[in-house]
């Protein structure tokens, strides 16, 4: 158990439909990084988020967006879906104390998301 | 910019050493990392290196790493079954992480 959780595990859903993805990092840890795992393009870096301020973006769809919030979870916000969106997405922390921190990611299980 | 490379599948005999290879290619990295990947399960880190080491020894894993080549190789000592996963090579520059498509390895008795 990595310590960060995220919900739901499963989701199906339609194209056009808006899902949420939440994520609950492991105590302490500041960032939160949302990947997106699909057959054709592996593991894809979306975006960070550290302390709430969003800290580097990677390639985030224009249809996406996320935050994280006071508590320090986050969401990521799927809207007007594609068939090609299906895919597994992974949040992960991490503490990111800058020099004396070697920047390991702790992932949580991910949440499968099926577009039909 | 960041871009990992490794190759997608290997098969090694149970008991066998396997040896994984990735290439990156931004100089700038200041950690690379080894992923495990089990089905149905997140990423888990399963060792680092810092980008002025060449190699670092855990128990049956070995890391090299050729900074001039920018190539960082996983080694796995006597493979074992429960070793078969996805393994993700992945690189360091500022604060985010790029991921190789990852190596299945498949482990056959």
């Amino acid at each position: 158990d990595s310590g960060v959780t995220q919900t739901p595990k499963h989701l199906i859903t339609a194209t056009g439909q808006r899902v949420t993805l939440r994520c609950s990092p492991r105590s302490g840890d500041l960032s939160v990084y949302w990947y997106q795992q699909s057959l054709d393009q592996g593991l894809q870096f979306l975006i960070q988020y550290y302390n709430g301020e969003e800290r580097a973006k990677g390639n985030i769809l224009e249809r996406f967006s996320a935050q994280q919030f006071p508590d320090l979870h986050s969401e990521l916000n799927l809207s007007s879906l594609e068939l090609g969106d299906s895919a597994l997405y992974f949040c992960a922390s991490s503490v990111d104390r800058g020099s004396v921190d070697t920047g390991e990611l702790f992932f949580g299980e991910g949440s499968r998301l099926t577009v039909l | 910019g960041e871009d990992v490379e490794q190759s997608l599948f290997l098969s090694v005999r149970e008991g066998d050493s396997s040896v994984i290879n990735c290439t990156y290619t931004d100089s700038s990295s200041t950690y690379l990392y080894w992923y495990k990947q089990e089905p149905g399960a997140g990423l888990q880190l399963l060792t680092y290196i810092f980008s002025n080491m060449d190699m670092k020894q855990d128990q049956r894993l070995t890391v090299l790493l050729n900074k001039k080549d920018k190539h960082l190789s996983l080694r796995i000592a006597d493979t074992q079954t429960g070793d078969s996963a996805i393994y993700f090579c992945a690189e360091r520059v500022d604060y985010k992480l790029s991921f190789g498509a990852g190596t299945t390895v498949t482990v056959r008795a």
